[in-house]
């Protein structure tokens, strides 16, 4: 069954500190993997996408990694922000059918000043 | 930037009502999706359409229905609401075709829907 994990749930920083979200995925053939932020009360935005022939991609302070082999990803954030408080949902789309997502349940992060 | 603009941020209706969403997008896109989002699920397809008057079953269609009579809206609609529909509905568009497959989907900011 194809599904998507993400850990941890949830997540609390201060301000100007690190943090990485996990995700595994079990989703076969794989076609993408997307990272999204969602903002309370606003729909998902796009952070990354990543294929199978990338493991690692830069949006700004995020940082998207893939391994394929172990089917994991994790999204790390530098220097965080309070504005970067929000769902990071992890999606990974299947070769066989690119508009069908799967998508994890996310993970809730809290920046504190 | 693509829009996807949701017709309702909140919505309160009662049990049995039939229930009308509306999303439209301005960046004409083909595919069309309807999610609803519950806490510790993740996003579910409802619906999706890749053309007008086209639509396919998602992952939970029972008791939802859709309409797509031009390209730029899509519309959601409970036949008969139950408070077991009380969600955030969330609509999205994408381009088609294989060279778009590592192409977002673009969302709205959702309605949040209460049964009564």
């Amino acid at each position: 069954k194809n599904q998507v994990e993400q850990s941890p749930q949830s997540l609390i920083i201060l301000e100007g500190k690190n943090c990485t979200l996990q995700c595994n995925y079990t989703v076969s053939p794989f076609s993408n993997l997307r990272w999204y932020k969602q903002d309370t009360g606003r729909g998902p935005v796009s952070l990354t996408i990543m294929t199978f022939s990338e493991n690692t991609k830069s949006n700004g302070r995020y940082t998207a990694t893939l391994d394929a082999d172990t089917k994991q990803s994790s999204l790390h954030i530098t220097a965080s922000q309070l504005s970067d408080s929000a769902s990071y949902i992890c999606v990974v789309s299947a070769v066989d059918s690119s508009y069908k997502l799967i998508f994890g349940s996310g993970t809730r992060l809290l920046v504190r000043p | 930037d693509v829009k996807v603009t949701q017709s309702s941020r909140y919505l309160v209706k009662r049990t049995g009502e039939k229930v009308f969403l509306e999303c439209v997008q301005d960046m004409d896109h083909e595919n069309m999706f309807w999610y609803r989002q519950d806490p510790g699920l993740g996003l579910r397809l409802i619906y999706f359409s890749y053309d007008v008057k086209m639509k396919e079953k998602g992952d939970i269609p029972e008791g939802y229905s859709v309409s797509r009579e031009k390209k730029e809206r899509f519309s959601l609609i409970l036949e008969s609401a139950s408070t077991n529909q009380t969600s955030m509905y969330l609509c999205a568009s994408s381009l088609t075709g294989r060279r778009y497959s590592n192409q977002p989907q673009h969302f709205g900011d959702g309605t949040r829907l209460s049964i009564l």
